[in-house]
């Protein structure tokens, strides 16, 4: 069974550029989680879509958004980038929105922003 | 809002030796708890997780954790270490009572095993 993928593995931008994300979950998982992994700040909670919808957000500013679309992949828009947002990128999906349901995670979206 | 604290960002420890990962929660209420790796230029890989019933949980590759209520932890043991678990071990916790399913993470512990 394949695990979540994420595309593209690495992305160069630069200041003010926009970027798009991409995640597929694994088969039959109906929740997508998003979370950044930037250099000292740790794995933060980003965005939870769950049947299409956008179910809650982390502390991050509009510019981050993204969306579910009906086959439950995801894609994560960062718009105006920054330096900060250079960061690893994990997607992951679970099977229901319980929050006992492990999450499953993808290798990640390498972003570099010069 | 909870918290997860992590003690020790780095542990090196002997090829065969006991690993201890410390990981201590807050929360009002016992929140499911879980345990990551993640390998250098990889994802997470969840090692074990506790939901409810028994307090000692065994995962996978030989590591253990138990669920202490009156101390608020959940430290991840493996009784010998080797050159494999060398990666970065993250815990995690999914607040019952919290609008959303969403995982709150510690800062992490990069595991060093000396052979």
């Amino acid at each position: 069974e394949a695990g979540v993928t994420q595309s593209p593995t690495h992305l160069i931008k630069t200041r003010g550029q926009q970027v798009t994300l991409r995640c597929s979950p694994i088969s039959g998982h109906t929740s997508v989680y998003w979370y950044q992994q930037a250099l000292g700040l740790g794995l933060q909670f980003l965005l939870w879509y769950d049947e299409g919808e956008e179910r809650n957000r982390g502390n991050f500013p509009p510019r981050f958004s993204g969306r579910q679309f009906p086959n439950y992949s995801s894609e994560l828009n960062v718009n105006a980038l920054e330096l900060e947002d250079s960061a690893l990128y994990l997607c992951a999906s679970s099977f229901s929105r319980s929050s006992y349901n492990e999450q499953f995670f993808g290798p990640g979206t390498r972003l570099t922003v010069l | 809002a909870q918290s997860v604290t992590q003690l020790g960002s780095h542990v090196s420890v002997s090829e065969g030796a006991l690993v201890l990962l410390r990981c201590n929660y807050s929360s009002s209420v016992p929140p499911y708890l879980f345990w990551y790796v993640q390998y250098p230029n990889q994802g997470l890989q969840l090692l074990l997780k506790y939901t409810t019933g028994a307090t000692l949980v065994k995962g996978i590759n030989g590591f253990e954790a138990e669920f202490k209520k009156s101390e608020t932890s959940f430290h991840l043991t493996k009784p010998s270490a080797h050159m494999s678990d060398a990666a970065e071990y993250f815990c995690a916790v999914s607040d019952l009572k919290a609008a959303g399913n969403k995982l709150t993470f510690g800062g992490g512990t990069r595991v060093l095993v000396k052979p």
